[in-house]
This record gives C-alpha cells, structure tokens and sequence, in this order.
C-alpha cells in the first residue's frame, strides 16, 4: 500500500523568509502532483513533476522530484503572506490513481 | 469556460437518509473522481471511473455507490450505510491514464452534514 507523508503539518513563518515542505512516499512512482487548497476552497494543480530530477518553479515555490530517495519538495523563497494556504502532494501508482499527503498548512505571517 | 461544476455547495440531510452529490464536467474528460476531505487531512478516494458504464471502488467505498451513464457526470450517492456521512466531498476529472501530464482538475467541492 502506497503511503505519503509530508511534514511539516504545519508552518507559520514571517514574510521574506525561506522553507521547504517534504513529501516522502513509500513506493515506486516517477508522476507526482503538487496542489494548493484555500480555506473551505477546492485543490488549485500547482506544479506535475513526471522524471527523476524535475524540477519546476512558479514565482515564490519550486518543486523538485528525486525518485530514488521517494521524496519531492516544495521550496518556497521569500515568503509573502498570499502563499498562506493547505498545499498537499500527490503521487500517482497507477496512471492516475492519486494516492495525497496529509498536507501542510502554511501560514506566512507579516 | 470548461470545467467541473458539483452541486450543491452546502448539503444537510438527517441521519438514515440517502443523499446524492452531482457532479457534471464540460472538459471532454474520461476519467471522474471522487474524493472525501475530512478537516485538516488529505484526500482519500471513494470511486473512480476510467471509461462510461464502468467504475471502481477506492480506498474507502463503503457506504457510497455511484453510476457513469454519461462520460460529462458521476453522481455520488451517500448511503445511511456511511457510518460518518459528514465531509468535504470533491469530484475531479483527467484525461486518459495515458496523458502522464495531466494533473487531476477539481469541483468547487459540496459540504455535507449529517445530524
């Protein structure tokens, strides 16, 4: 059985400065999806990292995948306070069967 | 604008009855999801669709049935078989397994409370 983990669960952080969220996963996968969920919002697709080594950046996060250690981060560079939010990732085992972290809530404080 | 429309947004029902949960897509996708949030966790899924008039239970069925007559909706039903009915349900949709780029789209999600 596929089991993902990310932590922390939760972060709070000033403004400006940097973090990474972790996700590790206990099977072989090369597809996983990074989201972000508001409040009592749906999931928003932030990054789809599908090799070993990929690497994606959007403004203040990037998301790397290194499918030999089962682990992908989220790193977020000089925090601002709209990047307050849950962000989950999601490894896919069986061509888009999406197995999700528990989360992270995020709060960036000013 | 394409995309994943569930309804309603809020749904209270009272213990023992059962309740149906749309969800209707305009992307042209094949594949339908459904998922349940309860607070402060991840998602889990509860069936899928890969194809028309065919589905598969997920990680937690039980208590749920759906149906996939047409490719554009996949209804949820929640049974008073569902022990604890109360969550954030969310449908989602994606293009063939095929198409390894392709993230899941989701619904605005339906809130539902069993009192």
């Amino acid at each position: 059985e596929l089991k993902v983990e990310q932590n922390p669960l939760f972060l709070s952080m000033q403004e400006g400065k940097n973090y990474t969220i972790y996700c590790n996963y206990s099977t072989t996968s090369d597809r996983l999806y990074w989201y972000r969920q508001d409040p009592g919002k749906s999931l928003e697709s932030l990054f789809v990292l599908l090799s070993n080594g990929a690497v994606k950046q959007e403004g203040r996060l990037m998301a790397s995948l290194d499918t030999k250690a089962r682990l992908s981060t989220l790193h977020i560079t000089a925090a601002v306070h709209d990047l307050s939010a849950t962000y989950f990732c999601a490894v896919d085992h069986a061509g888009n069967m999406l197995t999700f972290g528990g989360g992270t809530r995020l709060m960036v404080k000013p | 604008d394409g995309g994943i429309t569930q309804s309603p947004k809020y749904l209270f029902r009272k213990e023992g009855q059962n309740v149906t949960l749309s969800c209707e897509q305009n992307l042209n996708h094949d594949a339908m999801y459904w998922y349940r949030q309860d607070p402060g966790q991840g998602l889990r899924l509860i069936y899928y669709s890969q194809i028309v008039n065919d589905f598969q239970k997920g990680d937690i069925a039980e208590g749920y049935s759906v149906s996939r007559e047409k490719k554009e909706s996949f209804p949820l039903t929640v049974t008073s078989a569902q022990k604890n009915p109360t969550a954030f349900y969310l449908c989602a949709s994606s293009t063939y397994r095929g198409a390894r780029n392709s993230p899941l789209h989701f619904g605005n999600g339906t809130r539902l409370t069993v009192t």
